[in-house]
């Protein structure tokens, strides 16, 4: 799987759009993007994925850029509850599971 | 639906025991996983099922067994506890493998090995 690199952190202010970015410039083309968080080391939680086209749901939005060499994720009003750590993964289709990195912690602040 | 249920939620040890940690799901999912969780880290990949009797070893499978006898249940042994395998553990499922399928996560397990 293509390696990902995120920030280490981000703060939020309440009520405002969280951008949360993405680096995996070695992605290839049957690999996809795949969110999640984790909120104060609970199990982990879907957000979203996407192959190429932007993609929106009920939780975010994503937002890939054309040569699909890195992603943004946006939440789009950001609340107290958001604050967890978010994990972009590149996943090929073939794989058994998603490789984890660090993530970004990101705080909304009140 | 409850999801993705795991127990106990803590559990201490001692060096040299052993112990099975349990994971049930009821959304009928085929694919089953554990994950382990240390301080400050990603989650890494331990043991996989992608149905019943059919298991396969993760990125740190030492130290573990599995086996899947059921479409619902898939539990993680512990042979011989080492502090080493103190982590949180995740089980996660999903309908299958496909990237189209979501994984859905347990609350964790907490394990501390003396």
């Amino acid at each position: 799987d293509a390696k990902t690199t995120q920030p280490t952190s981000m703060d939020c202010a309440e009520g405002r759009a969280a951008n949360l970015p993405c680096n995996h410039s070695t992605i290839s083309g049957n690999e996809y993007v795949y969110w999640y968080r984790q909120i104060h080391s609970q199990g982990p939680q879907y957000i979203i994925h996407g192959l190429k086209n932007n993609e929106t749901n009920e939780m975010a939005s994503l937002i890939i850029t054309e040569d699909r060499k890195s992603s943004t994720l946006i939440l789009p009003h950001a609340t107290l509850r958001d604050t967890a750590v978010y994990y972009c993964i590149v996943r090929d289709t073939g794989r058994r599971a998603l490789t984890f990195g660090s993530g970004t912690r990101l705080q909304v602040q009140p | 639906n409850a999801g993705v249920t795991q127990t106990p939620k803590f559990q201490v040890l001692k060096t040299g025991q052993s112990m099975t940690l349990q994971c049930a799901q009821d959304m009928n999912h085929e694919y089953m996983s554990w994950y382990r969780q240390d301080p400050g880290m990603g989650l890494r990949l331990i043991h996989y099922s992608v149905g019943a009797g059919i298991t396969d070893q993760g990125e740190v499978p030492n130290g573990y067994n599995v086996s899947r006898s059921t479409t619902e249940d898939f539990p993680l042994r512990l042979l011989s506890a080492a502090p080493s395998q103190t982590s949180v553990y995740f089980c996660a499922s999903s309908p299958g493998l496909a990237y189209y399928y979501e994984q859905y996560f347990g609350p964790g397990t907490r394990l501390t090995v003396t």
